[in-house]
């Protein structure tokens, strides 16, 4: 079955501490997606990349950092720069020239 | 900067009523998505607006765009209590698919 995998569904961390948010796509998208979203608010975009080795920065891109090594995998890491990582984040990809992304199940970052 | 305003933020009606939720925002933009979310998931699309005047319809829900008055409307018709669920809708600032700013969203209840 083709979709946007992101792994883990929880992840807690120390404050201070880098980590890593994985997102992996088999639909052949050429466009990913990063989002936040906060308790009872809507999502913001974090990072977007359109092809592989390049991606633009968001509403809201810092204290966090991305990759596009290949064109299925768009990995977000959450620094310690990053002054409220607690959040539920999100990944998206689209196909170019499709106006709709589609999202994955999520991956909810705690840090205490 | 782009604002994108939902109203109602929370809706509590009966199964069998119909009601309007709005979308309004601030600059110029011709594309504007539609999506749900369950609690503690993630968002799934309903709806891609394309064009001023554009409609769309899928079982109770429908929505419609503006661009003129920058106004989309997401219409429920005799609501069930399966459509209870957060409501986004995401306007679309590069009119390229990229760059999508969420409104605050609308949490729909339907009661039996």
């Amino acid at each position: 079955d083709g979709g946007i995998t992101q792994s883990p569904k929880y992840l807690f961390r120390k404050e201070g501490q880098n980590v890593t948010l994985s997102c992996e796509q088999n639909l052949n998208h050429d466009a990913m997606y990063w989002y936040r979203q906060d308790p009872g608010q809507g999502l913001r975009l974090i990072y977007y990349s359109q092809i592989v080795n390049d991606f633009q920065k968001g509403d809201i891109a810092e204290g966090y950092s991305v990759s596009r090594e290949k064109k299925e995998s768009f990995p977000l890491t959450v620094t310690s720069a990053q002054k409220n990582p607690t959040a539920f984040y999100l990944c998206a990809s689209r196909r170019t020239g499709l106006n709709e992304q589609y999202f994955g199940p999520g991956t909810r970052l705690t840090v205490t | 900067e782009l604002k994108v305003e939902q109203n109602p933020l929370f809706l509590s009606m009966q199964e069998g009523k119909n009601y309007t939720i709005y979308c309004n925002y601030s600059t110029t933009s011709d594309r504007l998505y539609w999506y749900r979310q369950d609690p503690g998931k993630s968002l799934e699309s309903l709806f891609v607006l394309l064009s001023n005047g554009a409609v769309k319809q899928e079982g109770r829900l429908m929505a419609s765009l503006d661009t003129k008055a920058r106004l989309s409307t997401l219409h429920i018709t005799a609501a069930v209590h399966d459509l209870s669920a957060t409501y986004f809708c995401a306007v679309d600032l590069d009119n390229a698919g990229n760059m999508l700013t969420f409104g605050g969203g609308t949490r729909l209840m339907v009661k039996p």
